[in-house]
């Protein structure tokens, strides 16, 4: 199963661009790779999802070079409320997660 | 538009007990997904079911057992509770299990066992 590594956690100020590194260095040819952000006592919420390239949705950017070994998502001018943890997945058939990235916005 | 549903929200057990946990989603998806979440760590998949009719094991499915009862329910079956199920549990949908379909979670049920 394709396993991902993410930074356990990173802090930001309100305003700054935020950008969250993902390893999957054995992705397969059908492999996606999406990303959720889950508040405490929620669900994970689905963010955006790319297969290569570039993608852009009004919440984020996913971008993805061209070996797909490793993607990163862009949150732009974030805010106290982006405080969340953010997990990427390489979507296989038995949906994986990791332990996340802990994302602290702080004022 | 539901989503997701899971009941109860909140359960307390003591050790040896059993119960269900229902799990109900209204989409039309054809994968349905169990899922454990520990404090502080990441989700692990306990059974998921690809389609009506079908369930294989995940991560950490020991103590457990599911039924797709239909292509709405997928529900997730404690035989004899312990500790160490002391947990969240989500549920989870997607409108294929493949790439391209993205999960979507209920709220979650908060289980505690004494």
């Amino acid at each position: 199963l394709a396993k991902t590594t993410q930074p356990i956690s990173m802090d930001s100020y309100e305003g700054q661009e935020v950008n969250i590194t993902c390893s999957h260095n054995n992705i397969a040819t059908n492999d996606y790779i999406t990303w959720y952000q889950q508040f405490p006592s929620q669900g994970p919420r689905f963010i955006i999802q790319g297969y290569k390239t570039k993608v852009t949705n009004e919440v984020a950017s996913l971008f993805i070079p061209a070996d797909r070994k490793s993607s990163t998502l862009s949150l732009p001018r974030v805010s106290l409320s982006d405080t969340a943890v953010y997990y990427c997945l390489v979507y296989r058939f038995k949906t994986i997660f990791g332990a996340g990235t802990r994302l602290f916005v702080k004022a | 538009n539901a989503g997701v549903t899971q009941t109860p929200k909140f359960q307390v057990l003591k050790t040896g007990q059993s119960m269900t946990l229902q799990c109900a989603q209204d989409m039309n998806h054809n994968s349905m997904y169990w899922y454990r979440q520990d404090p502080g760590m990441g989700l692990r998949l306990i059974y998921y079911s690809a389609s009506e009719g079908t369930t294989d094991k995940g991560e950490v499915p020991n103590g457990y057992n599911v039924s797709r009862l239909n292509k709405r329910e997928f529900s997730l079956r404690l035989e004899s509770a312990a500790p160490s199920q002391t947990s969240v549990y989500f549920c989870a949908s997607s409108e294929a299990g493949r790439g391209g379909s993205p999960l979507h979670f209920g709220n979650g049920t908060r289980l505690t066992v004494t």
